[in-house]
Parts: C-alpha cells; sequence; structure tokens
C-alpha cells in the first residue's frame, strides 16, 4: 500500500517561499499511472488543488496560484516536492501531497497525513 | 471557477439514511462522469468514497453510494453510524485549465 509523507517548515514569514516535500513509499513514483498532486485546506474551510506533476515533469497548476507555484519531482528519491513564493497570511493552510489517478481524471486515491503551515512574522 | 456548491451541514438518526447534493454547472458536474467523493474526519486527512460518479473503492462500506443528474451529483448514506460523522467534499473534473473543483463541504452529523 502506497504511503505519503510530507515534510517541511510549519513556519513560514510573510513575502518567503513555502517549501514542502511529499515522500512516497510502498510504491513508485515513475508509475506511468498516477499524477502527483498538492492540495490544501486553510482551517476550518474547503480543499483547494494547488497542482500535479507526473514522472516526466509535465506540471500543472491551478491558474488562480500559477504565478507563484512551482512543482518538482526527484523520481531517484521517489519524492516531490512544492514551492510557493511571495507567501501571506492567507497562505496559512493545511498542505497535503496526495496520489491522484491519472485516468479517469482528477481523483485523489491516497493521501499524506498533511502539513500545518502558517504564515506569520 | 467558483466552488461546487454543497449544503454546510446535514444531520440525521442513526441507523438512517441521508443524502448530501453537490451542484456546479455544464462545464463541470454536468459535463462529465468525473465526480467523486472524499469523508474526512476532523484532524485527519480526506479519504476516497466514490469515484466516477458512483465507484466505489476496494474497503469502502456499500452504505457509500453515489449518483449524477444533470449539473448535480449527490452522496447517500444508508444505515447512518456514529463513525459516518464528519465532513464531505465532492469533487468534479472540469477539462479546463483548473482540472478539478471541490465542493464546500458539507458537515454530518448523526444525532
Amino acid at each position: 500500500q502506497v504511503q505519503l509523507q510530507e515534510s517541511g517548515p510549519g513556519l513560514v514569514k510573510p513575502s518567503q517561499t513555502l517549501s514542502l516535500t511529499c515522500n512516497v513509499s510502498g510504491g513508485s513514483i515513475s508509475s506511468a499511472d498516477y499524477y502527483w498532486s498538492w492540495i490544501r485546506q486553510p482551517a476550518g474551510k474547503g480543499l483547494e488543488w494547488i497542482g500535479r506533476i507526473y514522472n516526466s515533469g509535465t506540471t500543472n497548476y491551478n491558474p488562480s496560484l500559477k504565478s507563484r507555484v512551482a512543482i518538482s519531482i526527484d523520481t531517484s528519491k521517489n519524492q516531490f516536492s512544492l514551492k510557493l513564493s511571495s507567501v501571506t497570511a492567507a497562505d496559512t493552510a493545511v498542505y497535503y501531497c496526495a496520489r491522484e489517478v491519472r485516468w479517469p481524471p482528477f481523483y485523489f486515491d491516497n493521501w499524506g497525513q498533511g502539513n500545518l503551515v502558517t504564515v506569520s512574522s | 471557477q467558483s466552488a461546487l456548491t454543497q449544503p454546510a451541514s446535514v444531520s440525521e438518526s442513526p441507523g438512517q439514511s441521508i443524502t448530501i447534493s453537490c451542484t456546479g454547472t455544464g462545464s463541470d458536474v454536468g459535463g462529465y462522469d468525473y465526480v467523486s467523493w472524499y469523508q474526512q474526519h476532523p484532524g485527519k486527512a480526506p479519504k476516497l468514497i466514490i469515484s466516477e460518479v458512483s465507484n466505489r473503492p476496494s474497503g469502502v462500506s456499500n452504505r457509500f453510494s453515489g449518483f449524477k443528474s444533470g449539473n448535480t451529483a449527490s452522496l447517500t448514506i444508508s444505515g447512518l453510524q456514529a463513525e459516518d460523522e464528519a465532513y464531505y467534499y465532492c469533487c468534479s473534473y472540469t477539462g479546463g485549465s483548473t482540472l478539478g473543483l471541490f465542493g464546500g463541504g458539507t458537515k454530518l452529523t448523526v444525532l
């Protein structure tokens, strides 16, 4: 059974860059059958898809965040990463990494436990 | 694009059934049979319970069922149990640059 685990700082200062990594175990991140996604959830609010990456490095981003987001993949380490630049308090949220089935599209069958990131000086 | 519309909260007694709606548009829910549902207990990660409108992943109770009519998808939970008390989110593929949308979430209370 594949497992995903987020890691990274829990506190980021405003205007700085949020960086998180998702380690994948129990399965290969190079699998042709999946995308690897980031999703966030502000406290008491709903889910927001941030973006995804395929094993080839091809990415798709939520247009509302596209100018600030970069997702990368390291197949040798079986992990993928998120960078979100110029953060503000509005970016405070629990950040989840998730495995997205390649087709049919846009459903997430495995999730990490989440990493709370607070943006504050 | 706006989030899909779900009722903020619903409640029902144990043993009863309840249906949670998820309303979108012809560009998302109505346009594709790619609606999924997630259950989230407080402090936990979401868990996939329905994919492609009505498919249950292995291990998910058959008390959960999904349906779609037009621009509205529905999740029905039968034989409600205390453990079903959670938040439920719908999600739909949109095919556009956003790729997909989540609903705002519904809090289910089992009285």
